[in-house]
C-alpha cells in the first residue's frame, strides 16, 4: 500500500541550530514529494517540492529537502533554525499513476527555542 | 493572502442547524478540493473537483454535500452534523486534478458542533 509518514510528532531543537523534520514514504512508482508548513489558525503555505531532477530541493525561507529514493525519504533541513520557525510541517505525496490527490502526513510540530 | 478564501473564518453550530462553508478562488485554477483536520491526524480528503465536476468522493457521510457552481466557487453545505465532525475545514485549489504543482490552501473554517 502506498503512504507517507512523519515518524515524530514533535521536534524540538534551539535557535541557530540546524532543525530536521523526516518524512518517508511507501511507494510502486516515483512520487511527486511536498512540504507544507501551518502556523496557528491558517491554511498550509507551500514550501518546496521535488518532482524530478536534482535530488536537493531548495524553497522557501531558507528550507530545503534531499530526496533520497533508495531511503524512501525526504527530510526537510534548515541549516540555522529561527525562532519564527516554529509551526506544524506537512510532508506530502503524490503517487505517480494515482487519482487526484496529495496524500498528508499527520504533521510535525517543530517548536524552536529561543 | 493566498488567493484562496474561505468563510467564515470560525463558525458554531447545533447538531440540527444547515450551514454552509464556502471557499473562493480567482487563480485560474481548475481543480478545488475539500480537506478536514483534525487534531494529530492526516489531512483527509474529503471531495476533488475538476472543472466543476464532482471526481472523487472518499466516502464522506451524507451530511456533508459539496456544491461547485463554477470553477472559482467551492460550496460545503452541512446538515445534522455530529460533535465529531468538528474541526479545521481546509478549501485548497489547483491548476489541475493532477496536483503536480501542488496546491494553494485557503486559511480554513474553525468548525465546532454543539
Amino acid at each position: 500500500a502506498q503512504s507517507v509518514a512523519q515518524p515524530e510528532d514533535q521536534v524540538n531543537v534551539a535557535e541557530g541550530n540546524p532543525l530536521t523534520v523526516k518524512c518517508t514514504y511507501s511507494v510502486s512508482g516515483n512520487p511527486y514529494l511536498f512540504w507544507y508548513v501551518q502556523y496557528p489558525n491558517r491554511g498550509l503555505q507551500f514550501l518546496l517540492k521535488y518532482i524530478t531532477g536534482d535530488n536537493l530541493v531548495k524553497g522557501s525561507y531558507g528550507f530545503e529537502a534531499e530526496f533520497n529514493k533508495s531511503q524512501t525519504s525526504f527530510h526537510l533541513k534548515k541549516p540555522s533554525a529561527l525562532v519564527s520557525d516554529s509551526a506544524l510541517y506537512f510532508c506530502a505525496v503524490r503517487f505517480s499513476g494515482s487519482a487526484r490527490q496529495l496524500t498528508f502526513g499527520s504533521g510535525t510540530q517543530l517548536t524552536v527555542l529561543p | 493572502e493566498t488567493g484562496v478564501t474561505q468563510t467564515p473564518r470560525h463558525l458554531v453550530m447545533g447538531m440540527t442547524n444547515k450551514k454552509s462553508l464556502k471557499c473562493e478562488q480567482h487563480l485560474g485554477h481548475n481543480a478545488m478540493y475539500w480537506y478536514k483536520q483534525s487534531a494529530k491526524k492526516p489531512l483527509e480528503l474529503m471531495f476533488v473537483y475538476s472543472l466543476e465536476e464532482r471526481v472523487e468522493n472518499n466516502s464522506v457521510p451524507s451530511r456533508f454535500s459539496p456544491e461547485c457552481p463554477n470553477s472559482s466557487h467551492l460550496f460545503l453545505h452541512l446538515h445534522t452534523l455530529q460533535p465529531e465532525d468538528s474541526a479545521l475545514y481546509l478549501c485548497a485549489s489547483s491548476h489541475d486534478e493532477t496536483g503536480r504543482v501542488g496546491y494553494t490552501f485557503g486559511s480554513g473554517t474553525r468548525l465546532t458542533v454543539v
